[in-house]
């Protein structure tokens, strides 16, 4: 079956950087694009981007751009999310997802979530 | 980017119970409207997409409709384990948006 399995908590300081990590089974890993997706306390979730692990392609929210790196290995099947200069307002759980059709649809399975909290 | 209305934000409902949740685009999205059900600790469950097309596995008891700016999500006959937060999403525009959430309490 279809699974995806994300790293642990993190506790980061401001002005640090988290790399999470996202790693998946049960189908053919560079046929979808894995979407990044968090939800911080009290507040809808927000799309943060996806990849294409078939070329490396990457798509992101413009609030993101030049903070957030995705990236992925073929080779483990597994992807990638840094995001940089961390304030309190990155706190959230953040999520990975395989997409539902192969090329930027939306999620259909989700990851367990993985919480970031910032915090000095 | 295309903003997502939901509504209510919470209800309480028994077993058994008819459930409504709309969802409102700032614009029209077609049917590009996808419904998932989120129960803290666990992993957001995909129940519909395309409106009205209901994800393998889920059961038959939910239901969705609309199209353009206005769309719905139904349980019909609620039972104990949908006790949770639903959310619609919009993919009809490269930037995905989520509603605010409806949460389905006893």
């Amino acid at each position: 079956q279809v699974q995806l399995v994300q790293s642990g908590a993190e506790v980061k300081q401001p002005g640090a950087s988290v790399r999470l990590s996202c790693r998946t089974s049960g189908f053919t890993f560079i046929n979808y694009v894995v979407h990044w997706v968090r939800q911080a306390p009290g507040q809808r979730p927000q799309w943060l981007g996806w990849i294409n692990p078939a070329n490396g392609n990457t798509r992101s929210s413009e609030k993101f751009q030049g903070r957030l790196r995705l990236t992925s290995d073929t080779s483990a099947d597994t992807a990638y999310m840094e995001l940089s200069s961390l304030t309190s307002e990155d706190t959230a759980v953040y999520y990975c997802a395989k997409d539902r059709v192969g090329v930027a649809s939306s999620p259909d399975h989700w990851g367990q979530g993985t919480p970031v909290i910032v915090s000095s | 980017a295309i903003q997502m209305t939901q509504s209510p934000s919470s209800l309480s409902a028994s077993v058994g119970d008819r459930v409504t949740i709309t969802c409102r685009a700032s614009q029209a999205i077609r049917d590009t409207l996808v419904w998932y059900q989120h129960i803290p600790g666990k992993a957001p469950r995909l129940l519909i997409y395309s409106a009205s097309t209901l994800q393998s596995g889920v059961p038959s008891r939910f239901s969705g409709s609309g199209s353009g700016t206005d769309f719905t999500l139904t349980i019909s006959g609620l039972q104990p384990e949908d006790f949770a937060t639903y959310y619609c999403l919009q993919e009809y525009d490269d930037f995905l948006t989520f509603g605010g959430g409806t949460k389905v309490e006893i």
